[in-house]
């Protein structure tokens, strides 16, 4: 069974620069096509789409936010990481992390996610 | 202002059919694989059919995508209560060079 569990801090300041971690179980991060994403939800608003890391270590960023954000994993502790710099209210969001399977055939295909973590950004 | 257009809301009623639109370009839909997510109220979202029409292991077949040209569609036949959530389209749009989720279509069941 797949699991993604998604921890940081809830609460961060503008300019502070926010690090979340993905820890995950029942799949090897070494199988090809395998990947792990980050997408986010702003309080009552769509899903938007953050970054994406795969078993060869390519990695995918968001292009309005590539400047600010970057994902690494630690296959070792099973950890997909995401930082984003210079934090904004407007970055105020659940942030999720998600399996992308080897079968999907697609960037965006993601079977399982994490619960999501709420991290709100204000002085 | 996304750019895979959603409408904002859906309804049906129970046993019936209902589908939710995604229109886009030919930089998304019309030259990538289409996919559709669930997201009940409060929970995370879950994908209901990736690769156009294709249903993960444990997606019930009411549910159905579909694609023609730069616009998508996601069928559910026989509605039920426990449908109604939010639905959003995504998919990779080559201008961009990045994934792009819809607006999202808030579905009620009547």
């Amino acid at each position: 069974q797949i699991t993604l569990k998604e921890s940081g801090p809830t609460l961060v300041k503008p300019t502070q620069t926010l690090t979340l971690t993905c820890t995950f179980s029942g799949f090897s991060f070494s199988t090809t096509g395998v990947g792990v994403a980050w997408i986010r939800q702003p309080p009552g608003k769509a899903l938007e789409w953050l970054a994406l890391i795969y078993w060869n270590d390519d990695k995918r960023y968001s292009p309005s936010l590539k400047s600010r954000l970057t994902i690494t994993d630690d296959t070792s502790k099973n950890q997909v990481v995401l930082t984003m710099t210079d934090m904004d209210p407007v970055d105020t969001a659940t942030y999720y992390c998600a399996h992308r399977p080897s079968y999907s055939g697609s960037h965006i295909a993601y079977d399982i996610w994490g619960q999501g973590t709420m991290v709100t950004v204000s002085s | 202002q996304s750019v895979l257009t959603q409408p904002p809301s859906a309804s049906g009623t129970p046993g019936h059919r209902v589908t939710i639109s995604c229109s886009g370009s030919s930089s998304n839909i019309g030259s990538n694989t289409i996919n559709w997510y669930q997201q009940l109220p409060g929970k995370a979202p879950k994908l209901l059919i990736y690769n156009n029409n294709q249903r993960p292991s444990g997606v019930p077949d009411r549910f159905s995508g579909s694609k023609s040209a730069t616009s998508a569609s996601l069928a559910i036949s026989g509605l039920q209560s426990e449908d109604e959530a939010h639905y959003y389209c995504a998919v990779w749009d080559d201008i961009l060079n990045g994934p792009v989720f819809g607006g999202g279509t808030r579905l009620t069941v009547l």
